[in-house]
């Protein structure tokens, strides 16, 4: 159990297109996901916390009308990069947290972003 | 914030012992495990709570020194399926707020 996928696994896209990801929990209920973004041999940098329901909480540094996220339910919350810049390549990984005494994440398999 | 993990990378042979470090300037709720392969997403491999209670997989094991804000992952006799980076993630603080704040990793290589 606990499995997360993402969609798409990779995307090329031009820049000032806009890129929509998307991370589902696909066996449990996640009462919260979170968005990270990892550059090559770097670690993974928390870019904000969404709740179902409510507004995303955005992490410093991360501007909120560049990476706008949604988290329609309790098992889907999607990413959405606008107006991409090639600095905006990187990894983009979720994870999904389900309710408990260890709140543990579980991640998804990540997409490669990258902006020509 | 961010954790500090030692050492940067590790290369051991079959069946060697290694130990990763992780380590907080801050108080600690919990400590987390992962491991990374390249172009893949962090398994979880420990999760280790204030208090002691810990949740992980059998043949990984790990320390959490509450008063040091340190963490240590064993890993014994490694096989070369151990191969990857490690990361630790911390939450800081008195409550579960489920912020991971990750270290800079752990490069760990094993040979035949």
């Amino acid at each position: 159990g606990a499995v997360v996928s993402q969609h798409p696994s990779w995307v090329i896209c031009k820049s000032g297109t806009s890129v929509k990801i998307e991370c589902r929990s696909l066996d449990f209920q996640a009462t919260t996901m979170f968005w990270y973004r990892q550059f090559p041999k770097q670690s993974l940098m928390l870019m904000a916390t969404s709740n179902e329901g409510s507004k995303a909480t955005y992490e410093q540094g991360v501007e909120k009308d560049k990476f706008l996220i949604n988290h329609a339910s309790l098992t889907l919350s999607t990413l959405t990069v606008t107006s991409a810049h090639p600095e905006d390549s990187s990894f983009y990984i979720c994870s999904a947290s389900r309710d408990g005494d260890y709140n543990e994440q579980f991640f998804g398999p990540g997409t490669r972003l990258t902006v020509l | 914030q961010q954790p500090v993990q030692s050492p940067q990378a590790v290369i051991l042979r079959e069946g060697e012992d290694a130990v990763i470090n992780c380590s907080s300037s801050k108080a600690l709720y919990s400590v987390h495990w992962y491991r990374q392969k390249h172009g893949e997403a962090p398994v979880f491999l420990m999760i280790l709570l204030k208090g002691g209670e810990q949740k992980g997989h059998d043949k990984i094991s790990a320390s959490f020194n509450e008063k040091k804000q340190q963490s240590s992952l064993y890993l014994t006799a490694s096989q070369l399926s151990y191969s990857g980076t490690y990361f630790c993630g911390t939450v800081l603080g008195s409550s579960n707020t489920g912020k991971l704040i990750f270290g800079q990793g752990t490069t760990l290589q094993v040979k035949p």
